[in-house]
C-alpha cells in the first residue's frame, strides 16, 4: 500500500540542466497533481491532470512541462533549470474527496 | 473556491483538546470543508472533511456551524506528534470522471504547536 511514490527524493542541478521528476500512484485515482512549496509558504499548484489523457496549467506553470504517461504515472519536467525553481516538489492524486500526497522531492538549482 | 481565514499560530498543552477555527463566510452550497495538515517538510495529510453535518473519524472531529460560515477542527487529545501546519480548504468534491479536480488551494494555515 505505497500510495504516491516520488523519485528522486533529493536532487541538485546546475543552472540550465534538465531533469524529470517521477510520480506514480497505486490507488487507481483519476486525478494527479504537481505542487511546489517554497520555504515558509503554502503549496502552489504547477500542473494537474484531471483524468488520463488531459493536463492543465495551475497557478505557476512557467518553466515546467508535464506528461500523464498512463493512469498511474504523472511526470514533471524542467527543461532548463533556474535557481528560482529551487523548491520542494510534491505530487498528489485524488478521487472524490481525498487527496494523497507523496513525500516530496527536494530540488536545489545552483 | 471560497476563501478561508485561519489564525497564524496556536499553542495547546499536550493531552488537552486542540480547537482550530476556520472562517469561510463565502462558502457555496456545494462546497465541502476539508482539513489537511503538514508535519515538518512532509507531504500534506488528509484529516477530515464535511458538508454541513458534524463529522468524526479516528483522527479528529469537525464541527460546522449551522450557517456553514465557520468550522472548528478538534483534536481531542493532542500529542507532540500533532505539531504541524493545519490547512482549512473549501472546495467542491471531484466527480468520478475528474470534473472539478483542479487541485486544492493552500493558504498559509495555522501552525499548531503542542507544548509538553
Amino acid at each position: 500500500n505505497a500510495g504516491v511514490t516520488q523519485t528522486p527524493k533529493f536532487q541538485v542541478l546546475k543552472t540550465g540542466q534538465s531533469m524529470t521528476l517521477q510520480c506514480a500512484q497505486d490507488m487507481n485515482h483519476n486525478s494527479m497533481y504537481w505542487y511546489r512549496q517554497d520555504p515558509g509558504m503554502g503549496l502552489r499548484l504547477i500542473y494537474y491532470s484531471a483524468s488520463e489523457g488531459t493536463t492543465d496549467k495551475g497557478e505557476v506553470p512557467n518553466g515546467y512541462n508535464v506528461s500523464r504517461l498512463n493512469k498511474r504515472e504523472f511526470s514533471l519536467r524542467l527543461e532548463s533549470a533556474a535557481p528560482s525553481q529551487t523548491s520542494v516538489y510534491f505530487c498528489a492524486s485524488s478521487e472524490y474527496y481525498g487527496y494523497t500526497f507523496g513525500s516530496g522531492t527536494r530540488l536545489t538549482v545552483v | 473556491d471560497a476563501k478561508t481565514t485561519q489564525p497564524t499560530s496556536m499553542d495547546c498543552a499536550e493531552g488537552r483538546a486542540a480547537n482550530l477555527p476556520c472562517n469561510h463566510s463565502t462558502i457555496s452550497g456545494n462546497e465541502y470543508v476539508y482539513w489537511y495538515r503538514q508535519i515538518h517538510s512532509q507531504g500534506p495529510q488528509y484529516i477530515i472533511h464535511g458538508l454541513k453535518n458534524n463529522e468524526t473519524n479516528e483522527m479528529a472531529s469537525l464541527i460546522i456551524t449551522e450557517d456553514r460560515k465557520s468550522s472548528t477542527l478538534i483534536l481531542p487529545h493532542a500529542t507532540l506528534r500533532d505539531t504541524a501546519v493545519y490547512y482549512c480548504i473549501v472546495r467542491v468534491a471531484n466527480d468520478y470522471s475528474g470534473g472539478g479536480a483542479d487541485g486544492l488551494t493552500f493558504g498559509k494555515g495555522t501552525h499548531l504547536i503542542i507544548q509538553p
